[in-house]
């Protein structure tokens, strides 16, 4: 049982450039969400996912944008990465609304 | 405007000398209080959830209480490997919208 895992661990990119991040859980979970931590200000929710198919917009979705084509994937995509999105990258899953999440091991990007 | 506080940013203790970690929250609906603990480099992972004021859980050296206004996370006796940020996040109603907020977290490390 792997729990949640993520690709890159690390990543830099020149501002413009593309990527996508992935995220997959082997929990059969139907919440998935994506957040992004940084120094001070605590995690902070990008986009999250109710099942396979949808998607919805959370605190700070501008920049980003993210697909659930299947229920055990969810992706993060940055179509032109900014400076201001430098920072670490954390996927999550839950059973439920209410239950807790169970989170990967994070992506830290850099963006020059 | 959902407000999570956490007191003290940082906590440095002896091995075996018990403390408290505070979390107050302002939120205009109490869906559920969660607390986690994040090791350098590494994802949240999950402690507890407590639902009602009153409410109480324990594992090992570590008890969560919770009141109307705040939430305590009671370490008793630690040892070094009890060293990581603690982080508490507040789930709101209405529940139809995603809204976790998350705390800065205390940096708790513990002195052999």
């Amino acid at each position: 049982n792997a729990g949640v895992t993520q690709t890159p661990k690390f990543r830099v990119l020149k501002t413009g450039q593309s990527m996508t991040l992935l995220c997959a859980q082997d929990m059969n979970h139907e919440y998935m969400y994506w957040y992004r931590q940084d120094p001070g200000m605590g995690l902070r929710l990008i986009h999250y996912s109710v099942g396979e198919g949808t998607t919805a917009k959370g605190e700070v979705p501008d920049g980003y944008n993210v697909s659930r084509l299947k229920k055990q994937n969810f992706l993060l995509g940055l179509e032109s990465a900014a400076p201001s999105q430098t920072s670490v990258y954390f996927c999550a899953s839950s059973y439920g609304l209410a239950n807790e999440q169970f989170f990967g091991p994070g992506t830290r990007l850099t963006v020059l | 405007e959902d407000q999570v506080t956490q007191s003290p940013e940082a906590l440095r203790l002896q091995e075996g000398e018990s403390s408290s970690l505070n979390c107050s929250y302002t939120v205009s609906g109490l869906r559920g209080l969660f607390w986690y603990r994040q090791d350098p480099g590494k994802g949240p992972e999950f402690l507890f959830t407590l639902y009602s004021a009153g409410e109480e859980k324990e594992k090992e050296r570590l008890k969560a209480t919770l009141t109307k206004k705040e939430s305590f996370l009671h370490i008793t006796a630690p040892k070094p490997e009890d060293s990581a940020t603690y982080l508490c996040a507040v789930q709101v109603l209405p529940g139809g919208y995603q809204k976790v907020t998350f705390g800065t977290g205390t940096k708790l490390q513990v002195i052999p």
